[in-house]
């Protein structure tokens, strides 16, 4: 079946300028995840979304960074006046009850350039 | 301190040899330890779960865990040129909204 799918593959934006980045997870996983992997820094959490419960923000780096899950099914993670630092691979998964003891399906990422 | 430490490499080997990967980590409380696997350009792919300590086995992988040594191995036997990738280590516990730990990777680099 499908995987978990993202757009786009490779963005290259301008330093302060908005971006929207898509994750469609696998069909009938409650649970969405995004990471952010950066060298030499590793799979960084930003957000987690299960259910219908309020997601858990606790990794989002600023208030520039915000992301929303419709229907329980397509997030998209928006970055408001990109700068240099926000540079890096962002990495959507999918599980299906949620809980890192669930196994993770990670999509290929979406490589954002910040000029 | 980082709750978990990841050489990051890069390691090189011949082809056949066998493979020895690490992690530490600080935190007793986690219970269940993984073992992502992420080529080039691609997502991380869950390759090994082991949950509390103990051993496991799956074909040329074996996955082992001390939590008295706080301290987790990922052993890869007669390696292959498919094994070049990059290995990341992750943890967690039930409670903290379960969410995982991860190390940096190690970059694998198996040479025909």
């Amino acid at each position: 079946g499908a995987g978990v799918s993202q757009s786009p593959s490779n963005k290259v934006t301008e330093k302060g300028k908005d971006v929207e980045l898509r994750c469609d997870p696998i069909s009938g996983h409650t649970a969405l995840y995004w990471y952010r992997q950066s060298l030499g820094q590793g799979l960084e959490f930003l957000i987690y979304f299960q259910g219908n419960s309020a997601p858990d923000k606790s990794g989002l780096p600023s208030d520039r960074f915000s992301a929303e899950r419709t229907g329980g099914s397509v997030s998209t993670l928006t970055i408001q006046r990109t700068q240099q630092e926000d540079s890096a691979v962002y990495l959507c998964a999918s599980s299906t009850l949620g809980g890192g003891a669930e196994t993770q399906y990670f999509g290929p990422g979406t490589r954002l350039l910040v000029l | 301190q980082k709750e978990v430490e990841q050489d990051p490499g890069p390691l090189s080997v011949p082809e056949g040899a066998i493979v020895s990967l690490n992690c530490t980590y600080s935190n007793s409380a986690f219970q269940y330890f993984m073992w992502y696997r992420q080529y080039s350009r691609k997502g991380p792919e869950l390759l090994m779960y082991t949950y509390s300590s103990g051993n496991k086995e799956d074909g040329r992988f074996t996955a082992q865990v001390d939590k008295s040594s706080k301290y987790i191995s990922l052993f890869i036997r007669d390696s292959q040129p498919s094994d070049s990738a990059t290995y990341l280590c992750a943890m967690g516990d039930a409670g903290n909204n379960r969410k995982l730990i991860w190390g940096l990777g190690t970059s694998l680099a198996v040479n025909p």
